[in-house]
């Protein structure tokens, strides 16, 4: 069964910075590109960046919204899923999903979420 | 970047109606479109891959069709449970955009 388990939001304070993780499980970690897609209360879903799988080199997209200041980030080897988000602003306010992506692109399978409230 | 359009924004309707979402891309995206559904509290689900298939384990009465700029989510026949807000959502290039939702309320 793949799952998806999220972990690392909080409360945190304009400028500052946390570090999301995505513990992943039930499936082959290392071939799939793996997301963060974000939810504002209230709002839309917001897609935020993507780490590519090995045959892609790891490489990384990012939202223009977030670039620069998120970066994403994976160890195959721990079947895990970062986002590093500095410089963090009031508007970042939001549930995080990590995110598997299938072979269309899209996305199979969501984890739960992680909430951070970015207030002073 | 690609804008995703989604009409109706909100729609109201009975158990047993049949309800159609459009989502029209700003520029064409072939068939790399996907819909989900979200209820409250809850991760979204992938309902449609591909602009028209069938994710495994949902009810057909869902249906995706479209292709380039216009896109369909159909209903056939509204249940409780399809009360949810709907997302379309384009993977043709970076970024990844969704549509900005369709709530689907009980009348």
């Amino acid at each position: 069964e793949v799952q998806l388990v999220e972990s690392g939001g909080g409360l945190v304070q304009p400028g500052g910075s946390l570090r999301l993780s995505c513990a992943a499980s039930g499936f082959t970690f290392s071939d799939h590109h793996m997301d963060w897609v974000r939810q504002a209360p209230g709002k839309g879903l917001e897609w935020v960046a993507r780490s590519k799988n090995r045959a892609n080199s790891f490489s990384a997209e990012y939202a223009a919204s977030v670039k620069g200041r998120f970066t994403i980030s994976r160890d195959d080897s721990q079947t895990s899923l970062y986002l590093q988000v500095n410089s963090l602003k009031t508007e970042d306010t939001a549930v995080y999903y990590c995110a598997r992506s299938s072979s269309t692109r899209d996305f199979d399978y969501w984890g739960q979420g992680t909430l951070v409230t970015v207030s002073s | 970047d690609i804008q995703l359009t989604q009409s109706p924004s909100f729609l109201s309707a009975s158990v047993g109606d049949r309800v159609t979402i459009t989502c029209r891309a700003s520029q064409g995206i072939t068939s790399y479109l996907a819909w989900y559904q979200q209820k409250p509290g809850k991760a979204p689900k992938r309902l449609i891959f591909a602009a028209s298939t069938l994710q495994s384990g949902v009810p057909s009465r869902f249906s995706g069709s479209g292709s380039g700029t216009e896109f369909t989510l159909t209903i056939s026949s509204l249940q409780p449970e399809d009360f949810a807000t709907y997302y379309c959502q384009q993977l043709f290039n970076y970024p990844i955009t969704f549509g900005q939702g369709t709530r689907l309320e009980i009348k």
